[in-house]
């Protein structure tokens, strides 16, 4: 079946703009992540939603970023006036459940440019 | 999450087996074992988790101690695909959200 994607592949924008990045989860998941990873490193959590549930923020590294879910499905994740330390590649993750033993399945991942 | 230890890089030749380690000597009883690999350029790709028995996949096996104090990740046969920074990581069974990411094993395969 469809996997999680993402949407747009690549995004570069001037500092100080805002973007918006676009995750579809796969069908029947209900719980959705979002994460960073900056070039050489490891990945960031930024934030979570489970089915309804309030979203869990608590990885958000500023009051800039913020993310909406509309039920089940997708996602979008808000970047208001960006700064250059923003680059980074953005991934989104789903999980039939958000609990230790379903795995993650990721998206491809957005790469972001601040220039 | 308990801290993982994994070593910084490993090669192996192509068509070998190839084994990952990882220590996790503050592993609770209700953490889950979950393997990550992430190919240059893509998102990271689920390989395989265990609780306390070993598993196998069609990817790999997961080999854990008695002790569950260490794992270790086995691929049967490398292949040039199969090199990628290897990820093992700790889920609490009540853990609900994000997988807490360390620096993985680097793993580089020789033609």
């Amino acid at each position: 079946g469809a996997g999680v994607s993402q949407s747009p592949s690549n995004k570069v924008t001037e500092k100080g703009k805002d973007v918006e990045l676009r995750c579809d989860p796969i069908s029947g998941h209900t719980a959705l992540y979002w994460y960073r990873q900056r070039l050489g490193q490891g990945l960031e959590f930024l934030i979570y939603f489970q089915g309804n549930s309030a979203p869990d923020k608590s990885g958000l590294p500023s009051d800039r970023f913020s993310a909406e879910r509309t039920g089940e499905s997708v996602s979008t994740l808000t970047i208001q006036r960006t700064q250059q330390e923003d680059s980074a590649v953005y991934l989104c993750a789903s999980s039939y459940r958000d609990r230790a033993a379903y795995e993650q399945y990721f998206g491809p991942g957005t790469r972001l440019t601040v220039t | 999450d308990a801290k993982t230890t994994q070593p910084n890089s490993m090669e192996s030749n192509e068509e070998e087996p190839v084994h990952l380690p990882c220590n996790h000597s503050t592993i609770s009883g209700t953490d889950y074992i979950h393997w990550y690999r992430q190919l240059p350029s893509q998102g990271p790709e689920y390989v395989i988790h265990g609780l306390t028995s070993n598993v196998n996949n069609r990817m790999a096996s997961l080999a854990i101690a008695e002790d569950r104090k260490s794992s270790t990740l086995i691929l049967h046969r490398a292949t040039l695909r199969d090199a990628a920074v290897y990820y093992c990581i700790l889920r609490d069974f009540d853990s609900n959200y994000q997988l807490i990411w360390g620096a993985g094993t680097k793993l580089i395969i020789k033609p």
